[in-house]
């Protein structure tokens, strides 16, 4: 069964870049599957931030796109995130998750269990 | 705004059936997953693609669509069923991009 476990800074300044790591454990990026953060602000709903295939190819929520960049790194099984210029609207729950594709179908099959990160001078 | 639209708070009674729906373009063409999040928990999948359940998921979830509706129905709505539901698709823009809806809380009472 696949793990996920997010890691990163619990606090950040605002203008400052939040980065993240999601470490996979139980399955091998390299061998497939998309990989995606999902962040939830207190008190409301989920928003998809972007996905990344194993190849590297990535996709992004247009609202967040200029600020956002997500890489993979095969050799140590795991993936990133680095939301740039952060304001107090980016204090959330940060989620990482992993999809199983199909041509009509991508849920979200597997999460992390969350990590909290505020945005605060 | 998401451009998936669900109901923000649905009520059942212990025992009885309950169906959170979700709407949206995109679901025309592309088959929702559900997800189910309980106070301080992160989401867990409960129906994905045209009615599939994983693995440790209860039978009383089933997944439906019809146009631009999709549907989760739980039957004989349990008190642990009592959360979050959100959906989730791709956006209608046609590219690889995903929203999800504003999540339904759903009672039991």
């Amino acid at each position: 069964q696949v793990q996920l476990q997010e890691s990163g800074p619990g606090l950040v300044k605002p203008s400052e870049t939040l980065s993240l790591t999601c470490a996979v454990s139980g399955y091998s990026i390299s061998s497939g599957y998309y990989w995606g953060w999902i962040r939830q602000p207190p008190g409301k709903g989920l928003e998809w931030i972007g996905s990344i295939y194993h190849s590297g190819s990535t996709y992004y929520n247009p609202s967040l796109k200029s600020r956002v960049t997500i890489s993979v790194d095969t050799s140590k099984n795991q993936f990133s995130l680095k939301l740039s210029s952060v304001t107090a609207a980016d204090t959330a729950v940060y989620y990482c998750a992993s999809r199983t594709c199909s041509s009509t179908s991508c849920p979200f099959d597997y999460w992390g269990q969350g990590t909290l990160v505020t945005v605060s001078s | 705004s998401s451009e998936l639209t669900q109901d923000p708070a649905v009520s059942v009674a212990l025992g009885q059936t309950v169906r959170i729906t979700c709407q949206g373009d995109s679901l025309r063409s592309y088959y929702a997953s559900w997800y189910q999040q309980k106070p301080g928990q992160a989401p867990v999948l409960v129906i994905y693609g045209k009615n599939n359940r994983p693995s440790g998921i209860p039978d009383r979830f089933s997944g439906s669509s019809s146009g631009n509706t999709a549907s989760l129905t739980i039957t004989g709505a349990q008190a642990e069923d009592e959360a979050d539901y959100y959906c989730n698709s791709r956006d209608s823009s046609g590219n690889p991009h995903w929203v999800f809806g504003g999540g339904t809380k759903l009672t039991v009472l």
